[in-house]
């Protein structure tokens, strides 16, 4: 069984830019959540989403955004992109939403803000 | 809120030495206590879980993790480790309310020399 998938894997934006990835998870996942890792701040929760709804969101601005689709596939949103955006983005599937659900992570999104 | 702490940043050993890669929790409600491996420019990979029953759970690779909930930790441990297990080290923790979201530490980083 394929793992997650995340595209692109690497990406350089300009501050102000928008960007959108994209995360496939394992087949027959419905839950996916995402995380972003910086050096600074470490892995920090971004959203959770299940049956194309969010369910739950971090302390994150509202620039960050993200939906799932009807085959459980998510995109997530950054607009007006800032120096500290820069980051590795995680995606991480689940058979389902709930805590005792082991989640499977992608390899990632780097994201380069210049 | 939930919240660890893993006190060392970096852990130096040589090979086939014993290592203790140490985690602490913090939570007012039931958790569920994973510990992730992540090699450079990858993702996370789940190493071992504890739900529930037994205190002591091991993973196919040789580590080993103990929950101890009057100190509220759960310590990785490995008798004999490999060059190979150089990488960071997450400890992550997520609770029975139904949402999916993993607080993690800040990482401890495994260099296992020759």
């Amino acid at each position: 069984k394929a793992g997650v998938t995340q595209t692109p894997r690497y990406l350089i934006k300009t501050r102000g830019q928008q960007v959108t990835l994209s995360c496939s998870p394992i087949s027959g996942h419905r839950s996916v959540s995402w995380y972003q890792q910086t050096p600074g701040q470490g892995l920090q929760f971004l959203f959770e989403y299940f049956s194309e709804t969010q369910r739950n969101k971090g302390n994150f601005p509202g620039r960050f955004s993200g939906r799932q689709f009807s085959n459980s596939r998510s995109e997530m949103n950054v607009s007006t992109l800032e120096l500290g955006d820069s980051a590795l983005y995680l995606c991480a599937s689940s058979l389902m939403p709930g805590g005792p659900n082991e989640q499977y992570f992608g390899p990632g999104t780097r994201l380069t803000v210049t | 809120a939930q919240s660890v702490t893993q006190l060392d940043s970096q852990v130096p050993v040589f090979e086939e030495a014993p290592v203790e890669l140490r985690c602490n929790y913090s939570s007012s409600v039931s958790v569920y206590l994973f510990w992730y491996v992540q090699y450079p420019n990858q993702g996370l990979q789940l190493l071992l879980k504890y739900l529930s029953g037994s205190t002591l759970v091991e993973s196919i690779n040789g580590f080993e993790a103990e929950f101890n909930k009057s100190q509220t930790s759960f310590h990785l441990r490995k008798p004999s480790v490999h060059i190979s297990d150089t990488a960071e080290y997450f400890c992550a923790v997520t609770t029975n309310t139904g949402f999916q979201k993993l607080v993690f530490g800040t990482g401890t980083r495994l260099l296992v020399s020759p």
